[in-house]
């Protein structure tokens, strides 16, 4: 079956650091790959996304590259800003089947401290 | 626009009781799907409705049903509740169904959290 590997969390960080949260994927098909992001009390909201080897989906200073190779999709930032504290979750859609029931990882912690 | 919306936001029952969640989607969207989010076992996915038909089913027992109406909302029915279905119930809403249009984005609610005693 399909399954997403995330980092174990909690990443800490500084302001202004580098971020990279690291996400490996195992699928029958050829997915689109997703990072999503969600905040204290709320539901998640989609971050960015990639449909096909090669893309780099890119939002808010956030980028992640779908690498068909390395079957990863690692998120990162250049300087993080303590407005990104939330939980991310690296998930994928697989057309295998004909369902397309997207797959989630367990989500990685981020504490961006001033 | 407004967003999906899940009501009530906080629910507190008993073992053995049912419990009914409600969702409404973004105006527009067709398809509604439903997830499980607990710290053990992280986000899982219950069902997809769309054209008020199911069209899609996660590994959980048939305790766990909902619905979809004509107008899109959705219900999701927990009957016989047991402890472990204390969860944060998030609903999500797109255009099309899994895999449909551009691979339409999921839009989640702020979720319903349910507690069982």
């Amino acid at each position: 079956g399909n399954s997403v590997t995330q980092m174990e969390g909690p990443v800490t960080l500084s302001e202004e650091a580098f971020l990279t949260i690291n996400c490996t994927y195992t699928a029958t098909g050829y997915p689109s790959l997703f990072w999503y992001v969600q905040y204290p009390g709320e539901g998640l909201q989609l971050l960015l996304k990639a449909t096909k080897a090669d893309d780099k989906g890119s939002n808010k200073g956030f980028e992640a590259t779908y690498r068909k190779e390395t079957t990863s999709f690692h998120l990162e930032k250049g300087s993080v800003q303590v407005s990104d504290s939330a939980v991310y979750f690296c998930a994928l859609s697989d057309p295998s089947g004909g369902s397309y029931i997207p797959t989630f990882g367990r989500g990685t912690s981020l504490i961006v401290h001033p | 626009k407004a967003g999906v919306t899940q009501t009530p936001r906080y629910l507190i029952k008993t073992r053995g009781q049912q419990v009914t969640l409600s969702c409404s989607p973004i105006s527009g969207h067709r398809s509604v799907s439903w997830y499980q989010q607990t710290p053990g076992q992280g986000l899982q996915f219950l069902f997809e409705y769309f054209s008020e038909t199911q069209r899609n089913k996660g590994n959980f027992p048939g305790r766990f049903s909902g619905r979809q109406f004509s107008n899109s909302r959705s219900e999701m029915n927990v009957s016989t509740l047991e402890l472990g279905d204390s969860a944060l119930y998030l609903c999500a809403s797109s255009l099309d169904r899994f895999g449909g249009y551009d691979n339409s984005p999921l839009h989640f609610g702020n979720g319903t959290r349910l507690t069982v005693t």
